[in-house]
């Protein structure tokens, strides 16, 4: 089976810190996302990628960023954690567009 | 743009009823469609998707989903619910045509709490 690893369950940092999310799969899919997932709003997508170095804005990219350097890692960027990115961050991939996508269990982050 | 509306943000039925979970979406494309489920503490995991040919399809453990084009429907079912189905569940689309700009992302509803009480 696909793996997808997210190097923390939980994460506290404070305000105004670069935080960085680590996603790790293991079964050379091209493609990578990020999502958030809050109460009541579901998941929304910030940023994908389709290729190592390659990527696209989703749509919440607002203070965020990420970097894609080899094709098994996709890394999330908080510049300034606000506290409006308190949230669930959950990383997937998949090898064929939409049609299988496996997910990492998730990193919660709060941000004090 | 796709959207996906589910219906309900949360269903409380007791063991061995019948639920329903609805879902409703909205593109200008061909479309996947999708149902995943997260368990307490857990990531997401697929229940089914429909990705063409029959319309009805189904999960190893008693849900299936109907897609309904006319109505760009895709609700979940299953006719027994066990206290173990309690989770949250989520609906999701994709387009469907390789290279298009909705290709390979998706787009969730707002999820479904489904609480089984015994």
């Amino acid at each position: 089976d696909v793996k997808v690893t997210q190097s923390s369950r939980y994460l506290v940092k404070r305000t105004g810190e670069k935080v960085f999310l680590e996603c790790v799969q293991d079964m050379d899919h091209e493609n990578m996302f990020w999502y958030r997932q809050d109460p009541g709003l579901g998941l929304r997508l910030i940023y994908f990628s389709y290729d190592v170095k390659m990527k696209e804005k989703g749509d919440i990219p607002e203070g965020y960023s990420v970097s894609r350097e080899k094709k098994e890692r996709f890394s999330l960027i908080l510049e300034s954690a606000s506290t409006n990115q308190t949230s669930m961050y959950l990383c997937a991939s998949s090898l064929q567009g939409a049609k299988g996508y496996t997910f990492g269990s998730g990193t919660r982050l709060t941000v004090v | 743009a796709q959207s996906v509306t589910q219906l309900d943000s949360q269903v409380p039925v007791f063991e061995e009823a019948p639920v329903e979970l609805r879902c409703n979406y909205s593109s200008s494309v061909s479309v996947y469609l999708f149902w995943y489920v997260q368990y307490p503490n857990q990531g997401l995991q697929l229940l089914l998707k429909y990705l063409s040919g029959s319309t009805l399809v189904e999960s190893i453990n008693g849900f299936e989903a109907e897609f309904n084009k006319s109505q760009t429907s895709f609700h979940l079912r299953k006719p027994s619910v066990h206290i173990s189905d309690t989770a949250e569940y989520f609906c999701a689309v994709s387009g469907a045509n390789a290279g298009g700009t909705s290709y390979g992302k998706l787009t969730f509803g707002q999820g479904t709490i489904l609480t089984v009480h015994p």
